[in-house]
């Protein structure tokens, strides 16, 4: 049982290029979040999913798009990355709106 | 709508100590309360939780009790250890609405 997993760990962009930040988790949880965590800002929402085929915009939307194709994996997409995309992104999931989130260990993503 | 409010740091404290930060919220309904610690360079790790008022989450001697009557829910530690050294977050989930709710976090570091 693995929990939540995410995919690269590390990576370096460069302006306009694109990449896809993969989640995965193996606890069946309906829920599925994104955030990204920047200095004094503490966790901000990107984007959720409700359940497979759902996608919903969070606090900071823009420039990111997601999908969620099967239940266990919620992908993340830059299209075109910015500085401003700099971050460490979180993903998190749980089983119901009473439950805790289970987050994963973190992609820390530099945008140059 | 829905927030939750924490103390902010960072804090400071030396080995043995006492340590309590401040957690207040806003909810429309009955919502389930949570306490999040993050170690340098890791995702969150749900540190502990209650559900309804009254109830007294606990683990690793960490303690937060559900009030109702002053919408808080304070984290406790009598004796902190430099292991303890970590920011925490408060965090709020309505069981209305798809999305959880944190505060920016408390950095506390222990000094031996």
């Amino acid at each position: 049982n693995a929990g939540v997993t995410q995919t690269p760990k590390f990576r370096v962009l460069k302006t306009g290029q694109s990449m896809t930040l993969l989640c995965a988790q193996d606890m069946n949880h309906e829920y599925m979040y994104w955030y990204r965590q920047d200095p004094g800002m503490g966790l901000r929402l990107i984007h959720y999913s409700v359940g497979e085929g759902t996608t919903a915009k969070g606090e900071v939307p823009d420039g990111y798009n997601v999908s969620r194709l099967k239940k266990q994996n919620f992908l993340l997409g830059l299209e075109s990355a910015a500085p401003s995309q700099t971050s460490v992104y979180f993903c998190a999931s749980r089983m119901g709106l009473v439950a805790e989130q289970y987050f994963g260990p973190g992609t820390r993503l530099t945008v140059t | 709508g829905d927030s939750v409010t924490q103390m902010e740091g960072p804090v400071t404290l030396s080995e043995e100590a006492c340590l309590t930060i401040n957690c207040t919220y806003t909810a429309t309904g009955y919502p389930s309360l949570f306490w999040y610690v993050q170690y340098p360079g890791e995702g969150l790790q749900l540190l502990l939780k209650a559900t309804k008022a009254d109830d007294k989450g606990s683990n690793k001697g960490f303690e937060a009790t559900y009030r109702k009557e002053t919408t808080s829910f304070h984290l406790e530690k009598g004796s902190v250890q430099v292991s303890d050294s970590a920011v925490y977050f408060c965090a709020l989930s309505a069981g209305t609405g798809n999305q959880f709710y944190f505060g920016t976090g408390t950095s506390l570091t222990v000094i031996p």
